[in-house]
């Protein structure tokens, strides 16, 4: 069965150092989405991409942050200058057209030292 | 702005059913899901709702919504050890893509 896979699973970084998170979503999938948990709080929403271009953001995603789909398969999360509270689980999720079901992947966890 | 709310635990000896509830306060939802989460896994989608159905069963899992209380609930009946889990309900709107999730209910089955 197909799946949204990340890399990497964990992602150590120094404060003020930038990270790129990767995703390869579903592969007939145009809708992706990433999402974000710190630890002890809600799974929340940062960004939703489509046709190349960011149709929903989160007062979260600042200028800090940026996404990408560099190519045909991969779809990526930039946090320019990490922060200690940017540490968190950060999911890749997607979707397919004309469906509602946003698929997940198993998460980045990232620590900000 | 909108708010999905779980209790935190639950625990039931194997073999029962689990009954796990959500509330929400978006009158505007127009989808509800259900998420599992294992240990060091990510979610995993179990099952959804259109705002219009009152019920929606698959295999083990029975999703009842009350759309005038906006209760959400989520029965697993025949609980095996294996659907320890957290598991989190999630609303979407009409207008958005994005998901608004609660902090999720911890399932714990008991041999």
């Amino acid at each position: 069965e197909p799946e949204v896979t990340q890399t990497p699973s964990h992602q150590v970084t120094q404060m003020g150092q930038e990270v790129i998170l990767r995703c390869v979503p579903i592969s007939n999938h145009l809708y992706f989405y990433w999402y974000r948990q710190i630890l002890g709080q809600k799974v929340e929403f940062l960004v939703s991409f489509y046709n190349n271009e960011i149709s929903e953001k989160s007062e979260i995603f600042d200028d800090q942050f940026s996404v990408e789909r560099p190519d045909g398969s991969n779809f990526t999360l930039k946090i320019r200058s990490t922060k200690l509270e940017d540490s968190a689980m950060y999911f890749c999720a997607s979707r397919a057209v004309g469906r509602d079901e946003q698929f997940f992947g198993p998460g980045t966890r990232l620590t900000v030292l | 702005g909108e708010d999905v709310e779980q209790s935190l635990f639950l625990s039931v000896r194997e073999g029962d059913s689990s009954v796990i509830n959500c509330t929400y306060t978006d009158s505007s939802s127009t989808y509800l899901y259900w998420y599992k989460q294992e240990p060091g896994a990510g979610l995993q989608l179990l099952t959804y709702i259109f705002s219009n159905m009152d019920m929606k069963q698959d295999q083990r899992l029975t999703v009842l919504l009350n759309k005038k209380d906006k209760h959400l609930s989520l029965r697993i009946a025949d609980t095996q050890t294996g659907d320890s889990a957290i598991y989190f309900c999630a609303e979407k709107q009409n207008a958005g893509n994005m998901l608004t999730f609660g902090g999720g209910t911890r399932l714990m089955v008991k041999p």
